[in-house]
Order: C-alpha cells, then sequence, then structure tokens
C-alpha cells in the first residue's frame, strides 16, 4: 500500500507520559500535516512540515512537537500527557498546491 | 482569521429525498474550499472541490461568496450516502476544516 500509513493504530497510556506517533507519506508527496480529532471539536490542525522544515503551525500544544526525517517521514510526540489529549491523531501527505490531502487511518491515543 | 462553520453535528434525511450539508466560511481573500467525506471504517477522503466545478457521486457544491457559503447539495439521496463530512479551507498550503456533519440517510 503506497498510501499514508500511520503506527500505531491505537494507544493506551497514563497521564504524564510521552508517547511518539509516526506517519509514512504517500509515495512522492514531501508534505506532511498533523491533525488532532477530539470528541466535538473536528480535526484541528496541529503542524505542517515540507521537505523536513515546519511550514505552518496550528494549534499544538507546547507539550507536543513533531518532526519530519530525511525519508520524509514524521514524528508526533506527545509529551506530559493528559487527560484531554485523548484523541484521534491523523497524519496528511499531499503534492504541493493541488489542495488534495490524502489521509492516514488515524492513532487512537487513549490517556487513562 | 480564516474560519469554516457547519451548524449542523447530525444530519438525518429519508432515502430519495434531497440533501443540504451547509457550510460557511470566514476568509478576506480568494478561499479555495473543500469537502472531504468519511465513510465507515475508511479513511477521510477528499469528495469535490469548488475549482473543479464537477459533480461527484451526485453531490455539488457551489460556491457563494456574497454568503460565504460553499453547501454540498444532492438531489436525492442514497444509503451510501451516510457518512461524516467536512467542509475545509485552502490557505497557506493548509487546509483548516468545519467541526463536520453527520448525514445519515434512512432506507
Amino acid at each position: 500500500d503506497s498510501g499514508v500509513t500511520q503506527t500505531p493504530k491505537h494507544l493506551i497510556t497514563a497521564t504524564g507520559q510521552r508517547v511518539t506517533l509516526r506517519c509514512s507519506p504517500r509515495s512522492g508527496d514531501l508534505s506532511v500535516y498533523w491533525y488532532q480529532q477530539s470528541l466535538d471539536q473536528g480535526l484541528q490542525f496541529l503542524i505542517q512540515y515540507y521537505n523536513g522544515e515546519e511550514r505552518a503551525k496550528g494549534n499544538i500544544l507546547e507539550r507536543f512537537s513533531a518532526q519530519q526525517f530525511p525519508d520524509l517521514h514524521s514524528e508526533l510526540n506527545l509529551s506530559s500527557l493528559e487527560l484531554g489529549d485523548s484523541a484521534l491523531y491523523f497524519c496528511a501527505s499531499s503534492e504541493m498546491g493541488t489542495g488534495e490531502l490524502f489521509f492516514g487511518e488515524g492513532s487512537r491515543l487513549t490517556v487513562l | 482569521a480564516q474560519r469554516v462553520t457547519q451548524p449542523e453535528k447530525l444530519l438525518s434525511v429519508f432515502k430519495g429525498a434531497p440533501v443540504e450539508l451547509k457550510c460557511n466560511y470566514s476568509y478576506s481573500g480568494s478561499p479555495e474550499l473543500f469537502w472531504y467525506v468519511q465513510y465507515s471504517r475508511q479513511r477521510l477522503q477528499l469528495l469535490l472541490r469548488h475549482i473543479s466545478r464537477e459533480s461527484i457521486k451526485g453531490f455539488t457544491a457551489d460556491l457563494n461568496k456574497g454568503e460565504t457559503s460553499f453547501h454540498l447539495k444532492k438531489p436525492f439521496a442514497q444509503e451510501e450516502d451516510s457518512a461524516m463530512y467536512y467542509c475545509a479551507l485552502g490557505w497557506a498550503n493548509n487546509l483548516f476544516f468545519g467541526t463536520g456533519t453527520r448525514l445519515t440517510v434512512i432506507p
């Protein structure tokens, strides 16, 4: 499957812990986006990378960070986790300028 | 600031009835608007974009700059249209999504 892949699919952890979510973009896509989907909040844009560089930041907490590696995969690091961080985290990739994003299946994070 | 509003969280219609999912946007420039759809157990995917002016799966959406709206319409709803629909505004190579509307088509 050459689409966007995200790991892990599900993750359960405790408050105060740190987790890393991983995303591999579609073959050829240089741009990676991270979104958070909480109950009743829709899709909240977190951050975008293009070819390894941060391109735009949305509503990303200081406890969260991300990076895009030379092979174009990206990681979203969530630290000092709180109950409210429980959500579905989506990664998407695109060719620049097309406006069409291709989404992964998401990583469901549960913080207990 | 750019913003997308979808006033209806839930919308139910009977099969064969017309359906309209509302989307209003706030943006000072020339907007790029999209509708994305997420069917059960599938990934979020692009349904249509305003610049293409095409009909996808019987759905159309017209950009109304005067009303700052981009409502999604279909004259005859089908059961397979049941899904989560998101309106999105393209800006600075990003997409800003509304909160989504869950459409249920009742057989």
